[in-house]
């Protein structure tokens, strides 16, 4: 059991490069998210997903893309990098209980992004 | 939306001394209260958490404690040890937000031998 499985660890892009963050879920769980990490900013969520073939924004959406083609995938697309993307990129999956409650969220191990 | 404000944004204190970190939410909404632990250069993880309708909740040296009322909720740790030295994210989430956190900024933790 892998539990949330993110690459690459590390990656370097250029300002307009795109590149796709993957993460996959051993664990069956209905719900994905992607959250970005920057110094003194906390977590913030990017991209949510409460099932394959749904997903939906978070607080800071823009200049990224996801899909749900699957329920242990969940890649995260930057369409045009720019230098404010630099960030540590985390993926995390939950048990989904619905509107009724949230559960433990458990991340992978997370995606360090420098975009020049 | 939710908006989670966490203080102080960095803590030191000796080992054996007690650690309180203090988050404040605004959706009054809000039922869930998670506590995530993250040593440099890992993932956070879950170290506790507490839901609306419980005050309190302890497990072992780290409780929670929880005022609906005035909207805010704390991370104690009793008896800290090196170890503890980390980031803590407090986060808070309501019913029929599919499961989203809203994070705290973090507190740094340092705890001195």
């Amino acid at each position: 059991n892998a539990g949330v499985t993110q690459t690459p660890k590390f990656q370097v892009l250029k300002t307009g490069q795109s590149m796709t963050l993957q993460c996959a879920q051993d664990m069956n769980h209905e719900y994905m998210s992607w959250y970005r990490q920057d110094p003194g900013m906390g977590l913030r969520l990017i991209h949510y997903s409460v099932g394959a073939g749904i997903t939906d924004q978070g607080e800071v959406p823009n200049g990224y893309n996801v899909s749900r083609s699957t329920t242990e995938d969940f890649p995260l697309r930057l369409l045009s990098a720019a230098p404010s993307q630099t960030s540590v990129y985390f993926c995390a999956s939950s048990y989904a209980q619905g509107a009724v409650n949230t559960g433990e969220l458990f991340f992978g191990e997370g995606s360090r992004l420098t975009v020049l | 939306g939710e908006n989670v404000e966490q203080h102080p944004s960095t803590l030191s204190v000796q080992e054996g001394d007690s650690a309180v970190i203090k988050c404040t939410y605004s959706d009054s909404a809000s039922n869930y209260f998670p506590w995530y632990k993250q040593e440099l250069g890992k993932r956070p993880q879950l170290i506790i958490d507490i839901r609306s309708n419980v005050g309190e909740k302890k497990d072992q040296r780290i409780a929670v404690t929880l005022n609906k009322t005035a909207k805010h909720f704390s991370l104690h740790i009793t008896e800290t040890q090196p170890e503890d030295s980390a980031v803590y994210f407090c986060a808070a989430s309501r019913a029929g937000s599919q499961g989203n956190l809203i994070f705290g900024k973090g507190t740094k933790l340092s705890v001195k031998p």
